[in-house]
């Protein structure tokens, strides 16, 4: 494909239950993103992967996220146990080494 | 972590004005990002822009990585400009992004 797609575009879940979203960045992109962005907010920066250097997870807002890349492509953020404030629009970014991020269109999350 | 701060936070024109977005960093970056949210929530990509000046249609940038400050000029201003611009800087420990500007273009 031609940009950075994720999945799914729309979630909505119950307080408590898990959830993954994927995000699949454009081929041969050596650095993934996750931001998230609350309604009407900024983007908070939660982790990023670059190469196969350990990820900067000093964005995690607690234990609860997690998050993967398996063979430096696709990614997968895991939220346990979510709570009604995860509610937000996660947005996942990927970039070459030598030029800027391209975002996908990011997942909807919301949690009843 | 770098701080970055994005002036003005709002900013209201009428159609065909010029604008001027500034953007400066607490410290120095070698990834520098302007990129413009439409009110579908897409991020756009405008310029990749560490240093020097771009430009592209009726959008430029110019970054002064001495200065710590980036500035994106917005020309002829259309009502499809309107939403959110944020820049954002960053180096090895990846991007920081501003608070943003929200621009509306009146017609």
């Amino acid at each position: 494909g031609a940009g950075v797609s994720q999945s799914p575009s729309n979630k909505v879940t119950e307080k408590g239950k898990d959830v993954e979203l994927r995000c699949d960045p454009i081929s041969g992109h050596t650095a993934l993103y996750w931001y998230r962005q609350s309604l009407g907010q900024g983007l908070e920066f939660l982790i990023y992967f670059q190469g196969n250097s350990a990820p900067d997870k000093s964005g995690l807002p607690s234990d609860r996220f997690s998050a993967e890349r398996t063979g430096g492509s696709v990614s997968t953020l895991t939220i346990q146990r979510t709570q009604q404030e995860d509610s937000a629009v996660y947005l996942c970014a990927s970039s070459p080494s030598t030029s800027g991020a391209y975002f996908g269109p990011g997942t909807r999350l919301t949690v009843t | 972590g770098i701080q970055v701060e994005q002036s003005p936070p709002d900013l209201i024109l009428q159609e065909g004005a010029n604008s001027t977005l500034r953007c400066n960093f607490s410290d120095s970056v070698n990834n520098l990002q302007w990129f413009h949210q439409n009110p579908w929530g897409q991020l756009i990509n405008l310029f990749y822009i560490p240093s020097g000046t771009k430009q592209n249609g009726r959008l430029s940038a110019t970054t002064v990585a001495t200065e710590r400050y980036s500035l994106l000029y917005i020309s002829s201003s259309q009502t499809t400009d309107s939403g959110v611009y944020f820049c954002a800087g960053g180096g090895a420990d990846g991007l920081t992004f501003g608070k943003g500007t929200h621009l509306i273009i009146q017609p």
